[in-house]
């Protein structure tokens, strides 16, 4: 069964203070391992895909990393606008749905 | 461009209720799921829908949960005899195959069963 484990749960920092929110997952065969901004009353938004190890993806101030057994979100210089739950998500060969950790809660303060 | 749609927002229904939740999914995507997500809690899988093919149901966590999708588009969740343990945030996703690419998720639907 695949599993998925975020870590931290929460995380605080003041704004420009660089950080990096982990992903750890277990799965048969990986197809793809995913990342998602959630703000509160909203639907999951689309960050980043990773298909290999080795493999890293960038999009302003965040940048996605993959192992064989984990991933990484760097945030650099974080803002106030970056505070979100983050989800990491993972698909396997063999199917379509995406099983997914619980998320790290991040706040930014100015 | 139109994102994935749902409706209602917010749903409040009474235990034993039945409730049909909606999913208009982006247009020419051939893949709509359906996840809860639950207080405290990660996104649930709950069902699939490629194409014409048959659902993957293998999610659902009960007999009273069913979905259909008519017409390869539009999607409706139906809960039958709510229970309190229901209460959650659905939410629907739809994407261009169901191998590899990324699912665009809607607002979801919020249902709080009394």
């Amino acid at each position: 069964e695949d599993q998925v484990t975020q870590s931290p749960e929460a995380l605080r920092l003041q704004e420009g203070e660089s950080s990096s929110l982990n992903c750890s997952y277990t799965v048969s065969g990986l197809r793809g391992l995913f990342w998602y901004r959630q703000d509160p009353g909203k639907g999951p938004e689309f960050l980043f895909t990773l298909y290999s190890a080795g493999e890293e993806k960038e999009k302003e101030r965040l940048k996605a990393t993959l192992t064989k057994k984990e991933s990484f979100l760097h945030i650099t210089a974080p803002k106030p606008e970056d505070s979100a739950t983050y989800l990491c998500a993972v698909k396997e060969t063999s199917g379509s749905r995406l099983t997914f950790g619980e998320g790290t809660q991040l706040t930014v303060n100015p | 461009g139109a994102g994935v749609s749902q409706s209602p927002s917010n749903k409040v229904t009474e235990k034993g209720k039945d409730v049909e939740l909606r999913c208009d999914p982006i247009s020419g995507h051939t893949a709509l799921y359906w996840y809860r997500q639950s207080l405290g809690q990660g996104l649930e899988f709950l069902i699939y829908f490629q194409g014409n093919s048959a659902p993957d149901k293998s999610g659902l966590p009960s007999d009273r949960f069913s979905a259909e999708r008519t017409g390869g588009s539009v999607s409706t969740l139906t809960i039958q005899r709510t229970q309190q343990e229901d209460s959650a945030v659905y939410l629907c996703a739809s994407s261009l195959e169901s191998i590899g690419n990324e699912q665009f998720f809607g607002p979801g639907t919020r249902l709080t069963v009394l």
